[in-house]
């Protein structure tokens, strides 16, 4: 049974970090990309940034919008992949979601969300 | 990168076919064949329907059915039934490694 899992959300005041992690089991992990995709409330769906696998040398990509703020990483060995967030402002307020590509930018498993709200 | 344009709202009898439109530009949808669909009920996950214009994964209904013309994809449900009223997103991947979703469009079964 594929299961992706995230978890790190909460409270954090503008300017501070907060790190998501994204546990998944049930598909290969190593040879999947892993992409943050969040969605603020009543809004629509946003691409967060995306990592690669080993294959293609782990490499990143970001949305104009948390670039520079945002860092995502995965340990393979731990089939888990990660959402550094820095800088933080209120309109990072979101639910936070990890999915995954197989082949192409399609997303066939996604975890249930992390809620993270931006607030002093 | 801007979000892909959708209408905010289709609405149908159950039975009936609707179409929803995805418009882009030639950096995303008109340049590439990965425009990819998903449906979202209230406060769950979205769910892959459509990916590489008109593909259904595994499970997914062939009243589901995608494509492509220029700059702009559709997604097609015919045969409406209670359960297709959620909210549908279409992606693209962008010239600039990015993936980018559209606006959103909430489908309701009248």
């Amino acid at each position: 049974e594929v299961q992706v899992v995230e978890s790190g959300g909460g409270l954090v005041q503008p300017g501070g970090s907060l790190k998501l992690s994204c546990a998944a089991s049930g598909f290969t992990f190593s040879g999947s990309t892993v992409h943050w995709v969040r969605q603020a409330s009543g809004k629509g769906l946003e691409w967060v940034g995306r990592v690669r696998g080993k294959a293609n040398n782990y490499a990143t990509v970001y949305a104009a919008s948390v670039k520079g703020r945002f860092t995502i990483s995965r340990d393979d060995s731990k089939n888990t992949a990660y959402l550094q967030m820095s800088s933080l402002k209120t309109e990072d307020t979101a639910v936070y979601y990890c999915t995954r590509s197989n082949s192409g930018d399609s997303f066939d498993y996604w975890g249930q969300g992390t809620l993270v709200t931006v607030s002093s | 990168q801007s979000a892909l344009t959708q209408p905010a709202s289709v609405s149908a009898s159950p039975g009936q076919s609707i179409t929803i439109s995805c418009t882009g530009t030639s950096s995303d949808v008109g340049g590439y064949n990965s425009v990819s669909w998903y449906q979202q009920h209230p406060a769950k996950a979205p769910k892959l329907m459509i990916y590489d214009v008109n593909n259904r994964p595994s499970g997914i209904s062939d009243r589901f059915s995608g494509s492509k013309s220029g700059n702009a994809a559709s997604l097609t449900i015919s045969g409406l039934q209670a359960e297709d009223e959620a909210d549908y997103y279409c992606s693209s991947y962008t010239s600039t490694y990015t993936v980018v979703f559209g606006t959103g469009t909430k489908v309701t079964v009248l």
